[in-house]
């Protein structure tokens, strides 16, 4: 079955700074990659996602590139504020079933 | 419009009994996923359903099972409890196959 990996772990910046996580997959049929942001007590809410035809995509101050070739996705976030404090998750999805990584804590110090 | 609902938020049971979540999805979603989130574990697939009909299914044992009924709400039960099924039980609707998922709150199930 498909392998979600995550990196890193945790993740801890200064506010201004730039933060990015990465992830590999190993299913080559994966074709859905989203990512998820969840607060203490909350579920995931997504934040981003990208499809296997497309191989980067920003909102705002949050992009994520895709090298299907190499089976990896990145989480870029610039300019970080306090509130970008939580635990990220990154997923592969295929035909509806979503694998996800172990998840990155990020700290944005003030 | 209404979001992922589940119920109960916090339930603590008894190793050997067993335990009914529920998840209301968003309206006109049809597609129903579940998964349980531990610390060690992170977010680990159990089941998805779609129109009442089990579509995926993860790695866990035959005590956990679940069902969707027509007007899309979900259930899944666990039999016969052990310490290592407490967890938080989150419920994700979706409009299509690959589209984003909504996720609950979650249910956190405590087994003592």
């Amino acid at each position: 079955g498909e392998n979600v990996e995550q990196h890193p772990s945790t993740l801890s910046v200064q506010e201004g700074d730039s933060a990015v996580i990465k992830c590999t997959y190993s299913d080559s049929a994966s074709n859905y990659f989203p990512w998820y942001k969840q607060e203490l007590g909350k579920g995931p809410q997504l934040i981003i996602d990208i499809r296997s035809n497309v191989g980067e995509k920003k909102d705002q101050r949050i992009a994520v590139t895709l090298n299907k070739t190499a089976k990896h996705f990145s989480l870029h976030i610039t300019e970080t504020q306090p509130e970008d404090s939580a635990v990220y998750f990154c997923a592969a999805s295929v035909a509806g079933k979503s694998t996800f990584g172990d998840g990155t804590t990020l700290t944005v110090k003030p | 419009k209404a979001g992922v609902t589940q119920t109960p938020r916090y339930l603590i049971k008894t190793r050997g009994q067993q335990v009914t979540l529920s998840c209301s999805p968003i309206s006109g979603h049809r597609s129903v996923s579940w998964y349980q989130q531990t610390p060690g574990q992170g977010l680990q697939f159990l089941f998805e359903y779609f129109s009442e009909t089990q579509r995926n299914k993860g790695n866990f044992p035959g005590r956990f099972s679940g069902r969707q009924f027509s007007n899309s709400r979900s259930e899944m039960n666990v039999s016969t409890l052990e310490l290592g099924d407490s967890a938080l039980y989150l419920c994700a609707s979706k409009a299509g196959v690959n589209t984003e998922a909504f996720f609950g709150q979650g249910t956190r199930l405590t087994v003592v």
